[in-house]
């Protein structure tokens, strides 16, 4: 199958890290993304990984991939009021070239 | 400005209407998209458009009918929906294909869809 599942909701103090979680079911997922849904607005790429690394980073954002498990996880850094959103996990393979989401993760930074 | 325009932004129907979504894409892209998002659920991808030809339908009612005059502009036509039918409809595009790195998604602000 091609379910990819996230916890529904985050809540994060403003300054601290957040830590977003994503377990998929296929092996041969070959492209991981990460989403972003700001209120009243479509989804937008934020970042992305191969499968054949473990460890990305991009300024505040730092994506973990562990094959073994299925699971991806997307951490924040320094977390602001504007990282306020809905954040949906991603994937698919060069075979199966359609996408398959989760249901996105309200995270929600408090002050 | 997103380079992906979806036009009404809210629309509310009642069961017996008919009613069409717009899509226009500026990016230059050859693929668009419908989903479907509905809170606490995956977004479901609906149909699939490449160089104008359908080349997904994801077992989508038939109350739901896509339209893809050029690779610029997309529709999406609804008769006789279902309250169940309420959502966010995404219109998306990509370069070609679906997904790829080479490609990746972009996406409309979406329309509001409320059926009564």
């Amino acid at each position: 199958g091609e379910d990819v599942e996230q916890s529904l909701f985050l809540s994060v103090r403003e300054g601290d890290s957040s830590v977003i979680n994503c377990t998929y079911t296929d092996s041969s997922s070959t492209y991981l993304y990460w989403y972003k849904q700001e209120p009243g607005a479509g989804l937008q790429l934020l970042t992305y990984i191969f499968s054949n690394m473990d460890m990305k980073q991009d300024q505040r954002l730092t994506v973990l991939l562990n094959k073994k498990d299925k699971h991806l996880s997307l951490r924040i850094a320094d977390t602001q009021t504007g990282d306020s959103a809905i954040y949906f996990c991603a994937e698919t393979t060069v075979f199966r070239y359609k996408l398959s989401f989760g249901a996105g993760t309200t995270v929600t930074v408090r002050a | 400005e997103t380079g992906v325009t979806q036009t009404p932004r809210h629309l509310v129907m009642g069961m017996t209407n008919k009613k069409s979504l717009k899509c226009e894409q500026h990016l230059g892209h050859n693929a668009m998209y419908w989903y479907k998002q509905s809170a606490k659920k995956p977004l479901e991808l609906m149909f699939v458009y490449n160089f104008k030809e359908q080349t997904e339908n994801n077992s989508v009612p038939s109350r739901f009918s896509p339209e893809c005059p050029n690779s610029s502009h997309l529709f999406l036509h609804l008769h006789t929906l279902q309250p169940e039918d309420s959502a966010l409809y995404l219109c998306a595009s990509s370069q070609e294909g679906q997904g790829g790195l080479g490609s990746p998604l972009h996406f409309g602000n979406g329309t509001r869809l409320t059926v009564t």
